[in-house]
Parts: C-alpha cells; structure tokens; sequence
C-alpha cells in the first residue's frame, strides 16, 4: 500500500537522551515534513525537505536535526538540547505544485520521563 | 508574515444543523488553501483545497468550503452535522512562492451533540 510509515507510534525517553523518530513514505514525494504538535498550538514547522540531500530549518529547529539521504526517508533526532521534547510529532510529503495537499503518518507520541 | 487563524477554539452544533468553522489567512500572493481533520492520536486526513477556479469548494465527507478573496477568509461548511463529524479540524496556508511552506492554524475542536 502507499502511504506514509512513522515508527514508533509511542517512545518514552530519559531527560538528556537523543531519540530517533522514522519516517518513510513510497509515495514517491519529493517534499517531506515535520511538524511538533502540542495542546491549543495548532502545528508547527521543525524542519522541512524539497529534495534529497538538502533541507531548511522551520519555526522551531532548535534541539532537533534531521538528515534526508534518500528520497523515501526523512528521519528526525530530537536531541538532548531540545528543552520541552514531550509533543506528537507528524511526518507529512507533499504533492508538489499540482496537487497541492500534504499526506500524514499517524504520528509519534513522544514523552520525556 | 504569512498567517492562519482560526478564531474559534471550540464549536458546538446539534446533528443535523448546519456547521461552519472559521479561517481567514494573511499570505502575499494567491494563496493555496486547505483544510484538515484530525481523529484522537492520529494523522491529519486531507479534506479539501482551494488553488484556483470556483470559490465554493467540495470535499469529503460532505464538507464545502467558500473562498472569499476580500475578507481573506476560508469557512468550512457543511449543511448537516453528524455527530462523527466531531474532532479537530484544521486550516492551513502555502504560499505561491515556491519555497512549499505550509502554514496550519491552531484547530477548532468541532463537537456535535446528538
């Protein structure tokens, strides 16, 4: 089936750990995405990627890093210095200009013990 | 600076009503927009867009949604409510200048009573 894979669906993580949310999609998109949602704050942009080998920092990079080595991979580190990393996080490609909409996973939960 | 609202935290309608969750976008140029819906601990579904053309868009599930270029609003309707029309719904912005940055508002948590 097409769609897009996030894994893992919940991550419990220790203060001071880094942790590796994974996002595949066979979509064949160029543009991948990730967002931070929390309570009342809609989304917001982390990082985002328009092509294999390149990507731009969004509204709320710090603490987080990301790597696009291939085009169906879009992974994202959330890093000891990120302050507040308890959120869901949400993958999502893009159509590109014709159609327009993006596609989402179902997200990640993650919680700092 | 490119920007979404939605005014409304929270809308109440009984089944069977007619709906209508608000939007209204800053954006230079000829904006694209969309709007979301969102289930408990779950992905955003795609409803529906406006890119060009008709002002009245439809979508899925039933919903429309009315683009209005002077009040720079983007109202999602739907003339009768089901109570599984209840979860968080949301309008998002990408501006025409290519650099593909979606820009969503903080939700409207639509609940419908029976």
């Amino acid at each position: 089936d097409g769609g897009i894979t996030q894994s893992p669906k919940y991550l419990f993580r220790k203060e001071g750990q880094n942790v590796t949310l994974s996002c595949e999609q066979n979509l064949n998109h160029d543009a991948m995405y990730w967002y931070r949602q929390d309570p009342g704050q809609g989304l917001r942009l982390i990082y985002y990627s328009q092509i294999v080998n390149d990507f731009q920092k969004g509204d709320i990079a710090e603490g987080y890093s990301v790597s696009r080595e291939k085009k169906e991979s879009f992974p994202l580190t959330v890093t000891s210095a990120q302050k507040n990393p308890t959120a869901f996080y949400l993958c999502a490609t893009g159509g590109g200009p014709n159609t327009g909409e993006l596609f989402f996973g179902e997200g990640s939960r993650l919680t700092v013990l | 600076a490119q920007s979404v609202a939605q005014p409304e935290d929270q809308v109440n309608v009984a089944e069977g009503n007619p709906l209508t969750v608000k939007c209204t976008y800053s954006v230079s140029g000829n904006p694209y927009l969309f709007w979301y819906v969102q289930y408990p601990n779950r992905g955003l579904q795609f409803l529906l867009k406006y890119i060009t053309g008709d002002n009245l868009v439809k979508g899925s599930y039933g919903f429309e949604a009315e683009f209005n270029k002077s009040q720079t609003s983007f109202h999602l309707k739907k003339p009768s409510a089901l109570v599984s029309d209840s979860a968080l719904y949301f309008c998002a912005v990408r501006d025409a200048s290519g650099t593909y940055k979606y820009i969503f508002g903080t939700g409207t948590r639509l609940k419908v009573l029976a």
